[in-house]
C-alpha cells in the first residue's frame, strides 16, 4: 500500500542555520510529491511539488526539495532558516491507482527556530 | 477575504449531539475535501467531492456524513458526536489537474477545532 513517512516529529534549529526535513514514500512507481506548510492557527499552504523532470525543485519562501528515486525520498531543504519558518511541515504523495483517489499526507514535522 | 472559509472556527459540544461544520469557497473549484487532523496522525481524509453530484468516502468516513449544496459549499455532519471525534477539521479545495486528483494543489481553510465532551 502507498504510504509516506516523516521520521522526525520535532526539529529545532537556530535562526540562520540550514534545514533539512525528511520524507520517504512507498509506492511502486514515481508518485506525485508535495510539501505543505502549516503556520500556527492556519490551514496548509503548498510550498512546492514534483511531478517529473529536474529532481531539484524550487518552492516559495526559499525552500527547495530533491527527489531521489533510489532512496524513495523527497527531502525539503532551506539554506538559512528564519524565525518565521517555525511551523509544521507536511509531505504528501499523490499516488494514482485504479479507480481510487490516493493523496496521502505524512504525519508532519514540527519546526522550532531558536533566536 | 479568505478563499476558503470554515464555520464555526471553534465548537464545544456534548456526546450524542448532532454537529454541522460548514465550508464555503470563492475559488471556483469543483473539488472539495474534508480532513481531520490529530496530533501524530497527520491529516486523514474523511470525504471528498469532485463535483456537485459526486460524493466519495475517504479513509475515515464512519460517523460522518457530508452534503454538497453547491459548487461553493460542502458541509460535514457528525450525526451523534463522540469524544474521539475531538480534532481539528480542515476543508480544502482543488482545481482539477488530473482525473484522479493526484496532481492537484489543495487549498485549505483555516480549520475548525471541535471538542466533544
Amino acid at each position: 500500500a502507498q504510504s509516506v513517512t516523516q521520521p522526525d516529529i520535532h526539529i529545532t534549529v537556530s535562526e540562520g542555520a540550514s534545514l533539512e526535513l525528511r520524507c520517504n514514500y512507498s509506492y511502486g512507481a514515481t508518485p506525485y510529491l508535495f510539501w505543505y506548510v502549516q503556520s500556527p492557527g492556519q490551514g496548509l499552504q503548498l510550498l512546492l511539488k514534483y511531478f517529473s523532470g529536474d529532481t531539484l525543485v524550487q518552492g516559495i519562501k526559499g525552500f527547495e526539495a530533491e527527489f531521489k528515486r533510489s532512496q524513495s525520498s523527497f527531502n525539503l531543504r532551506k539554506p538559512s532558516v528564519h524565525w518565521s519558518d517555525a511551523a509544521e511541515y507536511f509531505c504528501a504523495v499523490g499516488a494514482p491507482s485504479s479507480g481510487t483517489y490516493k493523496y496521502i499526507f505524512g504525519t508532519g514535522t514540527r519546526l522550532k527556530v531558536l533566536a | 477575504d479568505a478563499d476558503v472559509t470554515q464555520t464555526p472556527r471553534n465548537r464545544i459540544t456534548k456526546t450524542g449531539k448532532r454537529i454541522m461544520l460548514e465550508c464555503s469557497q470563492t475559488k471556483g473549484h469543483d473539488r472539495m475535501y474534508w480532513y481531520r487532523q490529530d496530533p501524530g496522525l497527520g491529516l486523514r481524509l474523511i470525504y471528498y467531492s469532485f463535483d456537485v453530484k459526486d460524493i466519495n468516502k475517504g479513509e475515515i468516513s464512519d460517523g460522518y456524513s457530508v452534503s454538497r449544496q453547491a459548487q461553493a459549499k460542502f458541509s460535514l455532519s457528525l450525526e451523534s458526536a463522540i469524544p474521539n471525534q475531538t480534532a481539528l477539521y480542515f476543508c480544502a479545495t482543488s482545481d482539477p489537474s488530473s482525473a484522479q486528483g493526484v496532481t492537484d494543489t489543495q487549498y485549505f481553510g483555516p480549520g475548525t477545532r471541535l471538542t466533544v465532551l
